[in-house]
C-alpha cells in the first residue's frame, strides 16, 4: 500500500544551524507534498508545500525539494530558532481527492 | 473566515459504546477529511467526504463511518469502541480536490476506558 518514510525521527540542532528532514514515498501517482508543523497540544499547520511539476520551492527560511524520479522530498530550515522546535510531518497527496499519507514525524529541538 | 471547528473537544467513553464526532469546515470548503492521530501509529487517513459523497477511504474497519451534510459539515461515528480507538481525531477541510492545502481543526481527544 501507500507509504511515506520520514527520517530522522528526532533532530537536535543548535540555534542558527540548519535542519534537514527527508521523506520517501511509494505511490508514484502522488502529486502533492505538504509539510506540516505541529506544536504540543496544537493542530498541524501547513508550513510549505510543493507540487509534482516543481522541483524546489522556498519561503524565507524554509525550502522544500522534490525528486520525482527517486520519489523523495526534503525540508530544509535555515537559521533555526527556538520557536522552530516542534514535530514536523511530511505527507504525500493523492491526485484523486484529499487523501494525505503522512510520514511518522520528526521531533525537532532547537537548542539556544 | 472562521477556522475549522470540531466538537466535542474531549470525550471519555467505555468499551463497547459508540461515539459521534462533528466537524464544521471553513465556509465555502466542500471537502472534509478525517485523520486519527496516535503516538504509535502517527497520523492515519480515515476517509474524505466531498459534496456529501465519500470520495476516499483509508484502511480502517467498518466500525468507523462518516457522513457529510449539505452544508458540508461532517460527522464520523465509531461503533463498538475498543481501547485502541483512544486517539486524537482530526478533521481537515479544503476547497475542492487534490493538491491544495488542508486546514486542520483542533481535534477531538477520545479516551476509551
Amino acid at each position: 500500500g501507500e507509504n511515506v518514510e520520514q527520517h530522522p525521527s528526532t533532530l537536535s540542532v543548535q540555534e542558527g544551524d540548519s535542519a534537514v528532514i527527508k521523506c520517501t514515498y511509494s505511490d508514484s501517482a502522488s502529486n502533492y507534498f505538504p509539510w506540516y508543523k505541529q506544536e504540543l497540544g496544537k493542530r498541524p499547520q501547513l508550513i510549505i508545500d510543493i507540487r509534482s511539476n516543481v522541483g524546489e520551492k522556498k519561503d524565507q527560511r524554509i525550502a522544500v525539494t522534490l525528486n520525482k524520479t527517486a520519489k523523495h522530498f526534503s525540508l530544509h530550515i535555515t537559521e533555526t530558532q527556538p520557536e522552530d522546535s516542534a514535530v514536523y510531518f511530511c505527507a504525500a497527496g493523492s491526485p484523486y481527492g484529499n487523501k494525505l499519507v503522512f510520514g511518522a514525524g520528526t521531533i525537532l529541538r532547537v537548542k539556544s | 473566515k472562521a477556522g475549522v471547528t470540531q466538537t466535542p473537544r474531549y470525550l471519555i467513553k467505555t468499551r463497547g459504546q459508540q461515539v459521534t464526532l462533528s466537524c464544521s469546515p471553513i465556509s465555502g470548503h466542500r471537502s472534509v477529511s478525517w485523520y486519527q492521530q496516535t503516538p504509535g501509529q502517527g497520523l492515519q487517513f480515515l476517509f474524505e467526504y466531498f459534496s456529501e459523497t465519500q470520495r476516499n477511504k483509508g484502511n480502517f474497519p467498518g466500525r468507523f463511518s462518516g457522513r457529510q451534510f449539505s452544508n458540508s459539515r461532517s460527522e464520523m461515528n465509531v461503533s463498538t469502541l475498543e481501547l485502541g480507538d483512544s486517539a486524537l481525531y482530526l478533521c481537515a477541510s479544503s476547497p475542492s480536490g487534490g493538491d491544495v492545502e488542508q486546514f486542520f481543526g483542533p481535534g477531538t481527544r477520545l479516551t476509551v476506558l
